[in-house]
């Protein structure tokens, strides 16, 4: 069964550092999206993206977070100067369209910021 | 502004059970997702439901989408061991906006 891949699995980065998350959706998914999960909490949503561009994006998706789909299958999730707060879990996600709206999870990467 | 709780946030129950999770949010939803989520995995998708008053079963689960769209629940009959974990609602408004739930930790006592 097709799933959703992500890499690396766990991240440790230096606060200020660039990080950059990587996914590959499922391949005839036409959306995309990015979820974090701090520890024990809940589920939060970054941002949606689809044809290329970001469709909605949350109030945690500030200047510091961009997402691109640089060729026909990755779709990442640059943080560009980390904080120590940004250490969380980071789920991608895709699905078919937003009609059907089942999403597809990949397994995650823990950011972890020192 | 848009919100969604989510109660209660832990429940034990014996095996063979049965348990409810419940969702409300302060505006109409355009739709809810039920999620379950295991002990350090990923949310798996378990439903949606977009219709008033709409009732699905899956096996031994029933998931209800309130009249007004703006609440929801999750109940299953008769637990099982392999019902263990967080059980999260995400709801959806038209401008596409998605809020999940706190989640509600299901632990079976054998």
């Amino acid at each position: 069964e097709p799933e959703v891949t992500q890499t690396p699995s766990h991240q440790v980065t230096q606060m200020g550092q660039e990080v950059i998350l990587r996914c590959v959706p499922i391949s005839n998914h036409l959306y995309f999206y990015w979820y974090r999960q701090i520890l024990g909490q809940k589920v939060e949503f970054l941002v949606s993206f689809y044809n290329n561009e970001i469709s909605e994006k949350s109030e945690i998706f500030d200047d510091q977070f961009s997402v691109e789909r640089p060729d026909g299958s990755n779709f990442t999730l640059k943080i560009r100067s980390t904080k120590l707060e940004d250490s969380a879990m980071y789920f991608c996600a895709s699905s078919v369209s937003q009609i059907t709206d089942t999403q597809y999870f990949g397994p995650g990467t823990r950011l972890t910021v020192l | 502004g848009q919100q969604v709780m989510q109660i209660p946030q832990y429940q034990h129950v014996q095996e063979g059970e049965d348990f409810t999770t419940y969702c409300n949010s302060s505006t109409t939803l355009s739709n809810i997702q039920w999620y379950k989520q295991r002990p350090g995995g990923h949310p798996v998708f378990l439903i949606q439901l977009v219709k008033s008053g709409e009732v699905k079963k899956q096996k031994r689960l029933t998931f209800q989408f309130g009249e007004a769209k703006k609440n929801s629940s999750l109940h299953i009959t008769a637990t099982q061991t392999t019902d263990v974990g967080t059980y999260f609602c995400a709801g959806r408004w038209r401008d596409d906006k998605i809020i999940f739930g706190k989640g509600t930790r299901l632990h079976i006592l054998p």
